[in-house]
């Protein structure tokens, strides 16, 4: 089956400092992408960044990146230059294609506070 | 705004009701999802209809029964819920497409379901 593991319950950071947050998966598929999700206090959940797992190139979004590690199968967002609106749940998640079309399976999530 | 709308944000009701919550896009998309997310849990995929047709169906109870009338619109009929039902359910469309990676999903701000 496949899974995502995000092993951070909860993580803090000052304002304007930088934190990263872990993912782990498995995954039997070939060609994956894999996306980290933010779901702030108003509830609504946006992406944040995509990674296409062919790419070797990690993606980056402004002042949030990843560190795409295939053979170890680690996908850790890094918040540079924190802010207090950074404030959210983020979840790690990777897709599954089946049955003709994709579904996202999610980590549990890392709820992250950044103080002033 | 992510063009996701659900209504209505927040349920009270008792395990002998029967209520719907409401889920609309206004992004031309094709594909659209039901998730339960309760508290330190990952989020779990319910329900998804690609093209009208219901092409998932997560082994959830049968008192939860989707329906969507057409690609913009999907329900989810409750009935004689549990108590452990009570949670966040949250809608998502995407545009899925044919030999392409899985674009991004757009969330809406859920339903807060409380099951007395």
């Amino acid at each position: 089956a496949q899974t995502v593991t995000q092993s951070q319950p909860e993580m803090s950071v000052q304002e304007a400092e930088t934190v990263t947050l872990s993912c782990t998966y498995d995954t039997s598929e070939n060609n994956y992408y894999l996306f980290w999700y933010k779901q702030p206090p108003s509830r609504q959940m946006i992406l944040v960044i995509r990674q296409e797992a062919y790419k070797q190139q990690n993606a980056t979004e402004n002042r949030f990146s990843v560190n795409f590690q295939k053979a170890a199968k680690s996908f850790s967002l890094k918040i540079s230059d924190s802010q207090l609106g950074d404030t959210a749940m983020y979840f790690c998640a990777s897709n599954m294609f089946s049955g003709g079309y994709n579904k996202l399976i999610f980590g549990a999530g890392t709820r992250l506070a950044v103080h002033p | 705004e992510t063009g996701v709308t659900q209504t209505p944000r927040h349920l009270v009701m008792g395990m002998t009701n029967k209520k719907s919550l409401k889920c609309e896009q206004h992004l031309g998309h094709n594909a659209m999802y039901w998730y339960k997310q309760s508290a330190k849990k990952p989020l779990e995929l319910m329900f998804v209809y690609s093209l009208e047709e219901r092409v998932e169906n997560n082994s959830v109870p049968s008192r939860f029964s989707p329906e969507c009338p057409n690609s913009s619109h999907l329900f989810l009929h409750l009935h004689t819920l549990q108590p452990e039902d009570s949670a966040l359910y949250l809608c998502a469309s995407s545009q899925e497409g044919p030999g392409g990676g899985p674009d991004e999903q757009y969330f809406g701000p859920g339903t807060r379901l409380t099951v007395t």
